[in-house]
């Protein structure tokens, strides 16, 4: 199976920050890597797919990019909105795989 | 509105067995894989189990392969989940997951469910 790791496991950060969030798959998955992002209680959200797609009513400062092996997740501009876990996933073949998340909390 | 309504969660003892549905809504249903995706207490997401539009290929993790069977009934508009030999590591909250892109094998998750809890103690 392949593995997927995350970086920082977590991370402090203060609204209006930019904020980078990095994905590796321990093999070459093209650009089938999406992110979610989960709140506490909540259900995860669908953010970005085909590694740089934003879904449909995702605010545009989150941005993906990576191919291969490496991706990120970039927040922009952070939003007190935004402070929750988030996931990468690759689905390049099966069995699907989930990084272990980042949890962004206040500084 | 897309919608997914998982059930059929609750308490059982280790070894014991149970069902999993998801009634689904608010799209073609026979277009689109799906799966299910568990989140054990305070801990991360995990992938359990998938089925490809016809119901005709199915895949597991490893974890659960053997003792897990995922179906689906597309004149229902229901996917399953049959889980036998629970163990006390199967405890989490199960999501039904419906696949992004239509007719695609291999898909992101754009639509989850409200999740069911199982728990697995005796």
């Amino acid at each position: 199976a392949i593995r997927m790791t995350q970086s920082p496991s977590s991370l402090s950060a203060s609204t209006g920050d930019r904020v980078t969030i990095t994905c590796r798959a321990s093999q070459h998955i093209s650009n089938y890597l999406a992110w979610y992002q989960q709140k506490p209680g909540k259900v995860p959200k669908l953010l970005i797919h085909t590694a740089s797609v934003l879904q449909s009513g995702v605010p545009s400062r989150f941005s993906g990019s990576g191919s291969g092996t490496d991706f990120t997740l970039t927040i922009s501009s952070l939003q007190s909105e935004d402070f929750a876990t988030y996931y990468c996933q690759h689905y390049s073949t099966y069995p699907i795989t989930f990084g272990p998340g980042t949890k962004v909390d206040v500084k | 509105e897309v919608q997914l309504s998982d059930s059929g969660g609750g308490l059982v003892q280790p070894g014991e067995s149970l069902r999993l549905s998801c009634a689904a809504s608010g799209f073609t249903f026979t277009d689109y894989a799906m799966s299910w995706v568990r989140q054990a207490p305070g801990k991360g997401l995990e992938w359990v189990s998938g089925v490809s539009v016809s119901g005709g290929t199915t895949y597991y993790a490893d974890s659960v392969k053997g003792r897990f069977t995922i179906s689906r009934d597309n004149s229902k508009n229901t996917l399953y989940l049959q889980m036998n030999t629970l163990r006390a590591e199967d405890t989490a909250i199960y999501y039904c997951v419906k696949g992004d892109e239509r007719l695609s094998t291999t898909p992101a998750f754009d639509c989850w469910g409200q999740g069911t809890l199982v728990t697995v103690s005796s």
